[in-house]
């Protein structure tokens, strides 16, 4: 088992919409966690970082519930610039630094 | 910004051959990560470097070494190259600035073919 899981998708959205993204870890050592986007044969590019309290960053939210070690993505008014991968990313403190672990990424796909 | 440089950018290999790849961090950022994201899957941790040590290992073969530079800057070698090789090769870097050592902030990958 994977210790981040996300649903593979594709979500296909039309555009305007408001999409949500899950994912689940496993480790609960785990320490801080993000969002990344990546797009095809591109490198991975972080979105957010990931708070209990939540974070806005204008159409994009993230949650974290720690009790229950699931993360959020909430986007909204999608744009047809949004489709991508999204990686839910958790970092784990290693012995002397941090390495991250991904999960599969969840493929969204906007069209017109 | 700057960003991650990484070179070469592609690289074309056969069996049994060495490469090396390299990594600049982005300025004032001490730390590297290598990962590796085969066709089809997620980035997998290689290993990572702070201020010029090994700090962390992960799925790395003993087949790859790799080393950090006084200037930061950050070389994987491999050797005895495989099929199973072939993939995406990411650096990345974080430091001690907004955000701090938790966001790493990845190159443009080299994609490495093994013929």
């Amino acid at each position: 088992r994977k210790e981040v899981e996300q649903d593979p998708g594709p979500f296909n959205v039309p555009e305007g919409a408001t999409v949500a993204f899950n994912c689940t870890y496993s480790n609960s050592a785990s320490q801080s966690f993000f969002w990344y986007r990546q797009d095809c044969r591109k490198e991975p590019k972080l979105l957010m970082s990931v708070y209990s309290s939540g974070n806005e960053d204008g159409r994009f939210t993230a949650q974290l519930n720690r009790a229950s070690q699931y993360i959020s993505l909430l986007i909204r008014d999608s744009k047809l610039s949004d489709s991508a991968t999204y990686l839910c990313v958790a970092l784990k403190d290693g012995n002397a630094g941090n390495m991250l672990t991904f999960g599969g990424g969840t493929r969204l796909m906007v069209k017109p | 910004a700057a960003g991650v440089i990484q070179s070469p950018r592609h690289l074309i290999k056969e069996k049994r051959e060495t490469a090396t790849l390299k990594c600049y961090p982005i300025p004032r950022h001490d730390t590297v990560y290598w990962y590796q994201q085969g066709p089809g899957q997620d980035p997998q941790f290689l290993i990572s470097f702070y201020e010029k040590m090994q700090s962390d290992k992960g799925s790395i073969p003993d087949r790859f070494s790799a080393q950090q530079f006084s200037d930061y800057h950050s070389e994987l070698n491999m050797s005895s190259l495989e099929l199973g090789d072939s993939a995406l090769y990411f650096c990345a870097s974080s430091g001690r600035l907004a955000g701090g050592y938790n966001e790493q902030f990845f190159g443009p990958g080299t994609r490495l073919t093994v013929l």
